[in-house]
């Protein structure tokens, strides 16, 4: 199976801060990459699809940029409703893995 | 707009049956792959099961194969996992989700738990 390793596991930042999580692959995955958002209580939201396309809807200061085992996340002058759970998954092949999970906390 | 709606979580004891439902509605249901997720409690999100358009293609995560069995019915924009021999590891928040690979649309989640 492969794994997926996200970095860093959570993190503090402030409204208009820039935020980078990073998400390894244990073996290539070319740009199969999905990026989630998830508040408490709530179903994951998709954010970002084959590791660069931003799904319909999500603004625009998410982006996310990689290829092969190394991916990011970006977000460009955090929001208030940023703060949440961003987790990875690779949809190369089965299983389709998710990371742990990285909590960006105020 | 999509929705998914997912039922049929509760307490079970170890060893037991339970069958959870996914009904949608705001999209054609039968030209999607559809799947399970699961998120255990403050644990990280895991894939369980998928089914492509017409049924004929299942699969699952090693940990449940054999014990559940996902299924749809296309007339009734239904999705289900039917999940047997139910452990303790199990326990988790089930979650309905459009998309084999990646997951588009998601459900409000049903809970279930395995505890005697």
């Amino acid at each position: 199976d492969i794994q997926m390793t996200q970095s860093p596991s959570s993190l503090s930042a402030s409204v208009g801060d820039r935020v980078t999580i990073t998400c390894r692959a244990s073996q290539t995955i070319s740009r199969s990459l999905n990026w989630y958002q998830q508040k408490p209580g709530k179903a994951p939201k998709l954010l970002m699809h084959d590791a660069a396309s931003l799904q319909s809807g999500v603004p625009s200061r998410f982006s996310g940029s990689g290829s092969g085992t190394d991916f990011t996340l970006t977000i460009n002058s955090l929001q208030p409703e940023d703060f949440a759970t961003y987790s990875c998954q690779q949809s190369y092949i089965g299983p389709f893995t998710f990371g742990g999970g990285t909590k960006v906390e105020i | 707009e999509v929705q998914l709606v997912e039922s049929g979580g509760g307490l079970v004891q170890p060893g037991g049956s339970l069958r959870l439902s996914c009904v949608a509605s705001g999209l054609t249901f039968s030209n999607y792959w559809m799947g399970w997720v699961r998120q255990a409690p403050g644990k990280g999100l895991e894939w369980v099961a998928n089914i492509n358009q017409d049924g004929s293609e299942k699969y699952y995560v090693d940990s449940v194969e054999g014990r559940f069995s996902i299924s749809r019915d296309n007339a009734e924009n239904s999705l289900y996992l039917q999940m047997n021999s139910l452990r303790a590891e199990d326990t988790a928040v089930y979650y309905c989700s459009t998309g084999g690979l990646t997951f588009d649309s998601w459900g409000q989640g049903t809970l279930v738990t395995v505890s005697s």
